[in-house]
């Protein structure tokens, strides 16, 4: 099974700063990579995939990079809406499962 | 409107079984990959397993915590897939979500709200 491993935890940062979120494959997969964000009692959104492509009406200041093992998510210019956890998950084909981080939690400083 | 509607979900107690129900609207539901996904309380997100379309043979796919208990099915006529779990166990506990995404990439780009599943005596 393919470990994700997501960091910080949880990242503190301004309204109107950039964040940067990092995510860890234990194993290669490619750009098979994945974000979500999700808000308290709501279903997580699609943001990002195939590592850097954004989702269906995702603003363009979430960009996503890497491949292989290591991956980011930025968000150039954070909203109060910014303000989330966010996931990220392998596809990689094949075996499943489809492995996902343990999160990151966005919090306002 | 692109939307998934879970139900089926509830109290039940260890050993039992539960089946749940993923109603598609607003998308080309038979050509999509369908997923469950789950979520305990204050925990991340644990995909749970996955069925293909027609095109690809309605394959399925589960987590090791839930193969040889949980099965995924699909009915394209009705636009809905199901997930049926038995054997209970309280680590089951957990919200479920239902999403769909491309047939071949394992990405899920709609979701439904969610249902709830207590398993407890």
């Amino acid at each position: 099974e393919i470990v994700m491993t997501q960091s910080p935890a949880t990242l503190s940062v301004s309204p109107g700063e950039r964040a940067t979120l990092s995510c860890r494959a234990s194993q290669s997969v490619s750009s098979n990579l994945a974000w979500y964000q999700q808000k308290p009692g709501q279903a997580p959104r699609l943001l990002i995939y195939g590592a850097s492509t954004r989702a269906t009406g995702i603003p363009a200041r979430f960009s996503g990079s890497g491949s292989g093992t290591e991956f980011t998510l930025t968000i150039s210019s954070l909203q109060s809406e910014d303000f989330a956890v966010y996931y990220c998950q392998q596809y990689n084909n094949w075996p499943p499962p489809y492995t996902f981080g343990q999160g990151t939690k966005l919090e306002i400083k | 409107e692109v939307q998934l509607v879970e139900s089926g979900g509830g109290l039940v107690q260890p050993g039992g079984s539960l089946k749940l129900s993923c109603a598609a609207s607003g998308f080309t539901f038979s050509g999509s990959a369908m997923h469950w996904v789950r979520q305990a309380s204050g925990k991340g997100l644990e995909w749970v397993g996955r069925i293909r379309s027609k095109a690809n043979s309605y394959a399925t796919a589960y987590a090791a915590s839930v193969k040889g208990r949980f099965t995924i099915s699909r009915d394209d006529s009705k636009n809905t897939a199901y997930l049926q779990m038995n054997s209970l166990k309280t680590e089951d506990t957990a919200v479920y979500y239902c999403a769909g995404g491309p047939p071949v990439y394992y990405y899920m780009d709609v979701w439904g709200k969610g249902t709830t599943v207590t398993v407890s005596s």
